[in-house]
């Protein structure tokens, strides 16, 4: 089993809808959660950091994390075509460890 | 400042030879990440510095891959006598230790081992 799993996808929704991303991970000692975004041929963009358990929500973006199930989530409101991208979820440690990254959930959204 | 730099953006080999990718982080950052990512897969780690120190390795940075940051300013990751397994996109991330965790990207090193 690998510390992250992440449905790999494709994901393709309507324009508006509401997009919801999802990682397990096996680690309990897992601390730091975050999402990235990864746009075709370029480098992973911080979206959310969070610390713990609990929401926390950016513009359209909101980010779960229930370490009880070990389960984390993004939910995307009102998603945009230039919503289409890869999502990554990254875990971490203590801070001096290097994140761990699931595979990625390809999303397209139609106009 | 413009963010993570990463050159050459691609590089085409023949199997066997030496490669050296760059990496200039955000000046500020005293952290400084190699990762390696190929089609369909996220981002797995190789390496990391803080300053020019290199704190921790992975298992996957064969005795063929080494990674130097002089000065704990750029960042370089050489791979000798490349193998068709190294195809893949070597990124390089930055940050501040005092935030580990909010790393920013470069665009990356596309890696083509013919």
């Amino acid at each position: 089993q690998k510390e992250v799993e992440q449905d790999p996808g494709p994901l393709s929704v309507p324009e508006g809808a509401i997009v919801s991303l999802n990682c397990t991970y096996s680690n309990s000692a897992f601390q730091y959660f975050m999402w990235y975004r990864q746009y075709s041929r370029k480098g992973p963009e911080l979206l959310m950091y969070t610390y713990s358990s609990g929401n926390k929500e950016d513009g359209r973006f909101t980010a779960q994390v229930d370490k009880s199930s070990k389960y984390i989530s993004l939910f995307i409101r009102d998603s945009q075509p230039s919503d289409s991208a890869t999502y990554l979820c990254a875990m971490g440690l203590s801070g001096n460890t290097p994140l761990v990254f699931g595979k990625g959930t390809r999303l397209s959204v139609i106009a | 400042d413009t963010g993570v730099s990463q050159n050459p953006r691609h590089k085409i080999t023949k199997r066997g030879q030496n490669v050296t990718f760059r990496c200039d982080p955000i000046s500020e950052h005293n952290r400084l990440y190699w990762y390696r990512q190929t089609l369909g897969q996220g981002p797995e780690f190789l390496t990391y510095f803080q300053n020019e120190a290199q704190l921790e390795k992975s298992r996957l940075l064969s005795d063929r891959f080494s990674a130097e940051r002089p000065k704990g300013s750029f960042s370089t990751l050489e791979i000798q006598r490349t193998e068709q397994g190294d195809s893949a996109m070597y990124l390089c991330a930055s940050s501040l230790s005092d935030r580990p965790y909010g790393y920013t990207f470069g665009s990356g090193t596309r890696l083509t081992v013919v």
